[in-house]
């Protein structure tokens, strides 16, 4: 069973409008979420991160909201562009056993920004 | 350039191969993962090593062996591997195992298993 739901996998939106990416998860304890960005042939970019004790965290063209109580972020971008195009995922840091922390990641939802 | 090396970037094996994967990472980072991504699945956490020690293993068969020699490098070993382990092999690695701090990815190498 998955923790972490990205429910849309593509998404289009015109270049100049506003994208947003979702993202649920299952547990309450998670306390740190992350976005990632990735294109073909590479591997994940780390793009945005919010700690639990937070709702809202903005860096440039790129925000990320968290809701707590509906268990639910979501990235903003503002204004998307042509090369934000790519795969986002979004993952949650999980406390293992011995300690440490791991990512819990989505399945990813593909964005394509058309000019 | 992601500070992150994997090599090689394609690997097609036979099941009775032997083959290794190697990352190494150029940031200064104490903590090294490995992670695989199958198709149409999240990416799935392999092994994690912290200061060289392993802290981490998700169940991961034991035809899949981690070796971490120092901070900067993480190797996996493959031993008489299976078809459905053909995926995406990614390294990461953070300043430390701690949930606020980012890990860095490789671009990965991709295993196909004859």
């Amino acid at each position: 069973d998955q923790q972490v739901k990205q429910n849309s996998p593509s998404l289009s939106v015109q270049e100049g409008r506003i994208s947003i990416l979702n993202c649920d998860y299952t547990n309450s304890m998670f306390d740190y979420f992350l976005w990632y960005k990735k294109y073909p042939a590479e591997g994940p970019t780390f793009l945005i991160s919010i700690s639990s004790i937070k709702d809202k965290n903005e860096d440039g063209r790129f925000t990320v909201f968290l809701n707590k109580s509906a268990k639910h972020l979501s990235l903003h971008i503002v204004p998307s562009q042509p090369g934000d195009s790519a795969v986002y995922f979004c993952a949650a840091s999980d406390k293992t056993t011995s300690g440490t922390y791991k990512y819990i990641f989505g399945t990813g939802t593909r964005l394509k920004v058309l000019a | 350039e992601t500070g992150v090396t994997q090599t090689p970037r394609h690997l097609v094996m036979g099941m009775t191969n032997k083959k290794s994967l190697k990352c190494e990472q150029h940031l200064g980072h104490n903590a090294m993962y490995w992670y695989k991504q199958s198709a149409k699945k999240p990416l799935e956490l392999m092994f994690v090593y912290n200061f060289k020690e392993q802290t981490e293993n998700n169940s991961v068969p034991s035809r899949f062996s981690p070796e971490c020699p120092n901070s900067s490098h993480l190797f996996l070993h493959l031993h008489t591997l299976q078809p459905e382990d053909s995926a995406l092999y990614l390294c990461a690695s953070s300043q430390g195992p701690a949930s606020n701090q980012p890990q860095h990815f490789g671009d990965g190498t991709r295993l196909s298993i004859l």
